[in-house]
């Protein structure tokens, strides 16, 4: 079975500046996607950004970016400028591209932003 | 375009009563998924729909929780009876179709409290 392990249950960067939150995966398929979900406390999950395993390149969405690792199962984020707005739970998840299609996830990990 | 809607937002209940969470998903979208989400944990997939056939509930203790979705668009998700332990956020979440690359959109939740 897949499983999704998130390291760090808190984190807390200052404003403006750059965070990395962490993820590794145990799979056995060679096709997957990973995604990096937030949550703020109105508690609707919001994705942050995709990766496709197939795609050497990593993903970016403007301040969002991460680092996939594949040989060594890690998918990381790198939050860039942070900004208040930021602040919230972020989980990790993986999801197969053959068979069922329901989303895994990691324990998730609280983001605190200081001004 | 409207996101999921789901209601209550919150349902506080006895131990062994009965309690029902509806969902709406988007338009169009013929996958819809219920998640559990234990307070400090990810989001545990209980039951996924197309249209209205079942994709998998292999994670959904059925001798006291059920789930329909009789149209193909609403769903209800049923607790009876509730136990503690079902105390949870209970997330719908829609896409527009089986594959893997498309996106999930989830709802607000339903936060249970079990007493």
């Amino acid at each position: 079975a897949q499983t999704v392990t998130q390291s760090q249950p808190e984190m807390s960067v200052q404003e403006a500046e750059t965070v990395t939150l962490s993820c590794t995966y145990d799979t056995s398929e060679s096709d997957y996607y990973l995604f990096w979900y937030k949550q703020p406390p109105s508690r609707q999950m919001i994705l942050v950004i995709r990766q496709e395993a197939y795609k050497q390149q990593n993903a970016t969405e403007n301040r969002f970016s991460v680092n996939f690792q594949k040989a060594a199962k890690s998918f990381s984020l790198k939050i860039s400028d942070s900004q208040l707005g930021d602040a919230a739970m972020y989980f990790c998840a993986y999801r197969k591209i053959q068979g069922a299609q329901k989303l895994v996830f990691g324990q998730g990990t609280r983001l605190t932003i200081n001004p | 375009e409207a996101g999921v809607a789901q209601s209550p937002r919150y349902k506080i209940i006895e131990k062994r009563q009965s309690v029902a969470f509806w969902c709406n998903p988007i338009s169009g979208h013929a996958t819809l998924y219920w998640y559990q989400q234990i307070l400090g944990q990810g989001p545990k997939l209980l039951i996924q729909f197309q249209n209205n056939g079942v994709v998998d509930d292999s994670q959904l203790p059925k001798d006291r929780f059920s789930a329909e979705r009789l149209k193909g668009v609403d769903s209800t998700l049923k607790i009876q009876p509730a136990k503690l332990e079902d105390s949870a956020v209970y997330l719908c979440a829609s896409s527009p179709g089986l594959a893997a690359y498309n996106e999930q959109f989830f709802g607000p939740g339903t936060r249970l409290t079990v007493l």
